[in-house]
């Protein structure tokens, strides 16, 4: 049983497409996360929330609008997809807070042509 | 702006070393935490340590936390190459988001 699950594992996909990624956690944590990994490693928060209420929003940009229908789910609307869109992103829950270990899923590469 | 940052920024070492990776961060914290990723993976937490903590083991594992010099070090004793990841700090900085360091890649040989 997959703790925190997201899909797709891979997205190809034209610039200025619309596309969703999918997240679900089966651990009973109250918080989940989206983080963004570019190709240099570099591992940046973009959202964060708790029992459906968004608590972190990064300078990230309009086009990106998470979506939590229950504290179990938290799935990535992204809008006109750009070439600098292309990274992998990762969902991510905890028990309560960001003071807590987190729990990853297995990422979602995006790329963008 | 980055909190962490690990250093060396890659490490290559044989089976059966010790692997000793640093961390060093801008502002206080609650905790400081060490997380895996192995290639194509999401990341793995390895150990907590909390900010009253100086030292604290797990396994092969041995984590250290210096506040006044706002530093940390991850310790693999008797290395695998299954031990060949990525390796990253994170701290919470007194806030409510976890900011992770730019990690550093370490590669077992056999």
């Amino acid at each position: 049983d997959t703790a925190v699950s997201q899909t797709p594992k891979y997205l190809v996909t034209q610039m200025g497409n619309d596309k969703s990624i999918k997240c679900e956690q089966n651990l009973g944590h109250d918080t989940m996360y989206w983080y963004k990994q570019d190709s240099k490693k570099f591992l940046k928060i973009m959202f964060s929330y708790n029992n459906k209420e968004l608590i972190i929003n990064e300078t990230v940009p309009n086009r990106f609008s998470p979506k939590s229908p229950d504290k179990a789910h938290l799935n990535l609307h992204i809008n006109s997809l750009e070439l600098g869109d292309s990274a992998v992103y990762f969902c991510a829950s905890s028990h309560r807070t960001t003071n807590e270990k987190l729990f990853f899923g297995s990422g979602t590469q995006l790329s963008v042509l | 702006s980055q909190q962490g940052e690990e250093d060396p920024q890659a490490l290559s070492i044989q089976e059966g070393e010790n692997a000793t990776m640093n961390c060093s961060y801008k502002t206080s914290i609650n905790n400081l935490q060490w997380y895996r990723q192995n290639s194509g993976r999401g990341l793995v937490h390895l150990i907590l340590i909390r900010s009253n903590e100086r030292e604290k083991h797990s396994g092969r594992l041995r984590v250290t936390l210096d506040t006044s010099k706002k530093s940390s070090s991850l310790l693999i004793t008797a290395s695998r190459a299954a031990d060949t990841a990525s390796y990253f700090c994170a701290t919470d900085g007194n806030t409510d988001k976890l900011i992770f360091g730019t990690g550093t890649r370490l590669q077992v040989f056999p």
